[in-house]
């Protein structure tokens, strides 16, 4: 099983649709968690980082389920540019190794 | 500020050759890592420094891979001899040491094809 899995792409939808992403890890003493995007071709770059009591930074709204080891992303109002890879990524202890999910590729098309 | 930096951004070579890849991270981040994505697979950690010393290298793949970090700035990351599954991208990561959280910030990644 690997330690952290997210939904299988691609998600293709029109623009303004809003879409929500999965993500589940498998060990129980992770602390720390959050959403990177990555560009084709390019390095990952941090999203928003996900709270137990869930948080929202504009279109962007991230939740975290501590109990059923779940994490999830809100994309509403979807833009062309939001078209990227999204990387779950899961860390074990402060400062520590980054765990990535596979990553889930959206599409955003007019 | 710049970013973190990678050194060459691509490489080609053939198998049994040896190639080192350089990262230099955010001026003052004591904290630096190594990842890998081979193809169809996940980012996947290699080692972090921690200034010069190596916290964690639990995911370094074998022997034919050496990290190192002198002086606790710069890192070079060397394949000698390549194999032809090492072909895959290699990302550097580094963190500030202070930072009360754990955000990582990523370089541009050297692309690395083993013939």
């Amino acid at each position: 099983r690997k330690e952290v899995e997210q939904d299988p792409g691609p998600f293709n939808v029109p623009e303004g649709a809003t879409v929500a992403f999965n993500c589940t890890y498998s060990n129980s003493a992770s602390q720390s968690f959050f959403w990177y995007r990555q560009d084709c071709r390019k390095e990952p770059k941090l999203l928003m980082s996900v709270y137990s009591s869930g948080n929202e930074d504009g279109r962007f709204t991230a939740q975290l389920n501590r109990a059923s080891q779940y994490i999830s992303l809100l994309i509403r109002d979807s833009k062309l540019s939001d078209s990227a890879t999204y990387l779950c990524v899961v860390n074990l202890n402060q400062g520590g190794k980054l765990i990535f999910g596979q990553g889930t590729e959206l599409s955003v098309k007019p | 500020e710049a970013g973190v930096t990678q050194f060459p951004s691509h490489s080609v070579i053939e198998k049994g050759q040896t190639v080192t890849l350089r990262c230099d991270p955010i001026s003052g981040h004591d904290n630096l890592y190594w990842y890998r994505r081979v193809m169809g697979k996940e980012i996947k950690f290699l080692l972090h420094f921690v200034k010069e010393s190596k916290q964690d290298e639990s995911g370094m793949p074998n022997n034919r891979f050496l990290a190192e970090r002198t002086g606790g700035t710069y890192s070079t990351l060397k394949v000698q001899p390549a194999e032809l599954e090492d072909s895959g991208v290699y990302f550097c990561a580094s963190r500030d040491l202070g930072q009360d959280t754990d955000t990582q910030y990523f370089g541009p990644g050297t692309r690395l094809t083993v013939l």
